[in-house]
């Protein structure tokens, strides 16, 4: 059974910084690209970021570039996204997710329960 | 990078049909056969419900279909059963490895 967990999330005051995790379980997470989707409060859903099996190609939304890094650790099933420069509207449930088959990120499979991340003073 | 468009909620009784809609550009929704529908419970994580514009994910009822029109595409729910109220997202892809969402729409079956 596929199981992504993420942790990572909690409260940091703005300008400051966050990394989250995903553990990945039940499939072989080498072969695959990940994704990191997020809900602020209330609302919809955003693309944040995705990278590539082996972490050659990396993409994110307008903006969180600069600010925000996506990796991964193949050897201990991990992915991660490293958060800069905190600013309020970057308050929301963050999701660590991906595709059932090793092929672009055309669409999600697979979703953790996700992690929330609010940034307030 | 902009959110494709949704209505923001639509409504219906048991056993009827609805249709939401999901409007995008020429760059993503127009430009490729790549939308997907996401169905939302509260508190929940997003489930896959069509893929590819109009294939069904296993285990995702008949009564749900997809379908594209130039630079718009749909999601239909027949036969509308309570358990269909949560809130759907379209999704596209937008080129370079990229996604773009929706704002969502709130079912509410009555």
């Amino acid at each position: 059974e596929v199981q992504l967990v993420e942790s990572g999330g909690g409260l940091v005051q703005p300008g400051g910084s966050l990394r989250l995790s995903c553990a990945a379980s039940g499939f072989t997470f080498s072969n695959f690209w990940m994704t990191w989707v997020r809900q602020a409060p209330g609302k919809g859903l955003e693309w944040v970021a995705n990278i590539q099996q082996d972490g050659s190609e990396k993409n994110y939304v307008d903006s969180v570039k600069g600010r925000f890094t996506i990796s991964r650790d193949n050897a201990k099933n991990s992915l991660y996204l490293q958060m800069n420069s905190l600013r309020v509207e970057d308050t929301a449930v963050y999701y660590c997710a991906s595709r059932a088959i090793a092929a672009r990120p055309y669409y999600l499979d697979y979703w953790g329960q996700g992690t929330l991340v609010t940034v307030s003073s | 990078q902009s959110a494709l468009t949704q209505p923001a909620s639509v409504s219906g009784s048991p056993g009827q049909s609805i249709t939401i809609s999901c409007t995008g550009t020429s760059s993503d929704v127009g430009n490729y056969n790549l939308v997907s529908w996401y169905q939302q419970h509260p508190g929940k994580a997003p489930k896959l419900m069509i893929y590819e514009g109009s294939k069904r994910t296993s285990g995702v009822s008949n009564r749900f279909s997809g379908s594209k029109s130039g630079n718009t595409a749909s999601l239909t729910i027949s036969g509308l059963q309570t358990e269909d109220e949560a809130d759907y997202y379209c999704c596209s892809y937008a080129g370079s490895s990229t996604l773009v969402f929706g704002g969502g729409t709130k079912l509410t079956v009555l």
